[in-house]
């Protein structure tokens, strides 16, 4: 079966880190553009970080740039989202997601998430 | 960036009546849109692509349309399993990639 897996939610303090993992089974997630998507409890879905499946550089929304960093290993088929300088505004579920999207010959294509995984909380408070 | 607003926030119709769910970009997005359900405690799944290409495994009875600035999700007759939350996103314009407010489709 196709699947993600997001683990490594938990409660943590303002300035703090923490480690976000995303299991993919059932495909190869290397092959594959990945994403990460982030919602407020009762609030919409904001965009976070896209990583391509080509090893492009990844993108990151500004609220997060510079304290986020996203980040796969193939050996594990797994996604990362390393979390620094954690803010009570953090507070979300955050979902991985898998995406069909690449870039070639200077466009962009197909950058909807076809795959999502059942999402893990991060809550930022003192 | 490129803002998303969907209206109407909520939308209350009947079982077995149509619905029909607004999305508008700040800019053209061409039809580079995608629609998405989420059910209370789900993820949210994948309806639409393409402004109009039905994703695999999603029923005829819903549709979408537009181009450029204004598209339509359209759910030809509700079943109880389409009261949720539907999501618009952009993805012509990224950084960075923008989704729409949400529209809530409740019972009547």
């Amino acid at each position: 079966e196709v699947q993600l897996l997001e683990s490594g939610g938990g409660l943590v303090q303002p300035g703090g880190s923490l480690r976000l993992s995303c299991e993919a089974s059932g495909f190869t997630l290397s092959s594959y553009a990945m994403t990460w998507v982030r919602q407020v409890p009762g609030k919409g879905l904001e965009w976070v970080s896209v990583i391509s499946g080509s090893g492009g550089n990844p993108y990151y929304a500004d609220s997060v740039k510079g304290r986020f960093t996203i980040s796969r290993d193939s050996s594990k088929n797994t996604l990362y989202l390393q979390m620094n300088s954690l803010r009570v505004e953090d507070t979300a579920v955050y979902y991985c997601a898998k995406s069909p999207g690449y870039c070639s010959g200077g466009g962009c294509y197909s950058w909807y998430f076809d795959l999502w995984g059942r999402g893990t909380l991060v809550t930022v408070s003192s | 960036e490129i803002v998303m607003t969907q209206s109407p926030a909520t939308l209350s119709v009947s079982p077995g009546e149509r619905a029909t769910l607004s999305c508008r970009a700040s800019q053209s997005v061409s039809s580079n849109l995608a629609w998405y359900q989420q059910k209370p405690g789900q993820s949210p799944r994948l309806l639409i692509y393409g402004a109009s290409t039905r994703a695999t495994g999603i029923p005829a009875r819903f549709s979408g349309s537009g181009s450029g600035t204004e598209f339509t999700l359209t759910i030809s007759s509700l079943q109880s399993e389409d009261f949720a939350v539907y999501y618009c996103q952009q993805y012509n314009n990224w950084p960075p990639l923008t989704f729409g407010g949400g529209t809530k489709v409740e019972i009547k």
